[in-house]
């Protein structure tokens, strides 16, 4: 069975930067797929903020891709988030997932329980 | 950027009744690049539906989706109690980009 688990810091200073890990486990991420990040403001919607490969190659939402970089760590089979120069309007519930893409579909299929982080001085 | 609306924006039905929600995209979208979501309070999406049509694995078969082009909808044919949630369709775009509509709350009338 597939896992994902975020970790990280809940609280952020604005203009700093917020620091988040997915820790995978039943598949190994150098196998395959792209993992992503998506994000949730309390009430709110959800944002897809980027995916990366196992080789590194990114993708990044336009609207946040100036202050965002995805990493990979495939020995420690996780990937990373950090955002910079945060606002409270990066208050968020912060998800990774896994994405599929097979016989012409695209999707989501494996998410973490995600992981609150409030950006408040 | 595709920009998907759902509709309603909250429906309010009772158990055993049929759910029709709807997902409608400002372009074009493949039909294989669009899933449905189900959300319950405090938990992440789960999947449901992909290529409009697949039902995820251990999905009920209550659960259908259908459409092409710029409407899709997702269909629950008898509602059981735990399907009462927020719902949420997303697409696949070029960039690439994935864009998630605003989601429907269905409730318990």
């Amino acid at each position: 069975q597939v896992q994902l688990q975020e970790s990280g810091p809940g609280l952020v200073k604005p203009s700093e930067t917020l620091s988040l890990t997915c820790a995978v486990s039943g598949y190994s991420i150098s196998s395959g797929y792209y993992w992503g990040w998506i994000r949730q403001p309390p009430g709110k919607g959800l944002e897809w903020i980027g995916t990366i490969y196992h080789s590194g190659s990114t993708y990044y939402n336009p609207s946040l891709k100036s202050r965002v970089t995805i990493s990979v760590d495939t020995s420690k089979n996780q990937f990373s988030l950090k955002v910079r120069s945060v606002t409270a309007a990066d208050t968020a519930v912060y998800y990774c997932a896994r994405r599929i893409a097979v016989a012409g579909t695209v999707y989501f299929d494996y998410w973490g329980q995600g992981t609150l982080v409030t950006v408040s001085s | 950027e595709i920009v998907l609306t759902q509709s309603p924006g909250t429906l309010s039905l009772s158990p055993g009744e049929r759910a029709t929600l709807s997902c409608r995209a400002s372009q074009s979208v493949s039909s294989g690049y669009l899933a449905w979501y189900q959300q319950k309070p405090g938990q992440a999406p789960r999947l449901l539906i992909y290529g409009a049509s697949s039902r995820a694995t251990g999905i009920p078969d209550r659960f259908s989706g259908s459409g092409s082009g710029t409407d899709f909808t997702l269909t629950i044919s008898r509602l059981e109690p735990e399907d009462f949630a927020v719902y949420y369709c997303q697409q696949y775009g070029s960039s690439p980009m994935y864009t998630f509509g605003q989601g429907t709350k269905l409730e318990i009338k």
